[in-house]
């Protein structure tokens, strides 16, 4: 959907090793955002990004950092992973150049990550 | 503050009859509020959107959305259900920068 790539799709590492998830979309969309879904409380918003080195934190940024330095790449750290931060990794992009969110986001198919 | 609730995790409807994904919102303003559809091992799908206008929103795969402001309501409807309808449904409000997600519904559609 609205060319967004997300990488890798599954992952399983231990607690204390950093993790990079990747996401790559071709729309030039200036709007990013990583959301975690997890049962019973839908997606929450960790982190967005509303150009080129502008991001923001989201709900539940803990534990995570951002960065975009092209408009096509928007990358989620997690700089200790811990086993609370297992999880599915959504990507999103909208477009438009107002904040108010009244266009729809495009979501990417997810990185499923493990951490034992 | 702006959330949104669905108050229901299952919904089951028979393949033929009406299907009713139940949102309501709690939002300061004019909202924004969006339905998504998300099939296994997928991301989220845009479905429809309610800005502003008439309160009947027209979407994708024959469903649509009534905007009940008196109910603070944005019920997810089709005349008749698919078995492909099944998987599972969120409700999102709009607010400045991002969405706020409902905790979804997990609509199941009977042969």
């Amino acid at each position: 959907d609205a060319g967004i790539t997300q990488s890798p799709r599954h992952k399983v590492t231990e607690t204390g090793t950093p993790v990079t998830l990747r996401c790559h979309q071709t729309e030039n969309h200036r709007y990013m955002y990583w959301y975690r879904q997890d049962p019973g409380h839908g997606l929450r918003l960790i982190h967005y990004s509303y150009g080129v080195k502008d991001t923001d934190k989201g709900e539940v940024s803990d534990g995570y950092s951002v960065s975009r330095s092209k408009t096509e790449d928007f990358l989620l750290t997690l700089e200790s992973a811990t086993s609370s931060q297992t999880s599915v990794y959504f990507c999103a992009t909208r477009r438009g150049q107002g904040l108010l969110s009244n266009q729809p986001q495009h979501f990417g198919d997810g990185t499923r990550l493990s951490i034992l | 503050a702006q959330s949104v609730a669905q108050p229901e995790d299952q919904v089951n409807v028979a393949e033929g009859n009406p299907l009713t994904v139940k949102c309501t919102y709690s939002v300061s303003g004019n909202p924004y509020l969006f339905w998504y559809v998300q099939y296994p091992n997928r991301g989220l799908q845009f479905l429809l959107k309610y800005i502003t206008g008439d309160n009947l929103v027209k979407g994708s795969y024959g469903f649509e959305a009534e905007f009940n402001k008196s109910q603070t309501s944005f019920h997810l409807k089709k005349p008749s259900a698919l078995v492909s309808d099944s998987a599972l449904y969120f409700c999102a409000d709009g607010g400045a920068n991002n969405l706020f997600f409902g905790t979804g519904t997990r609509l199941t559609v009977i042969p």
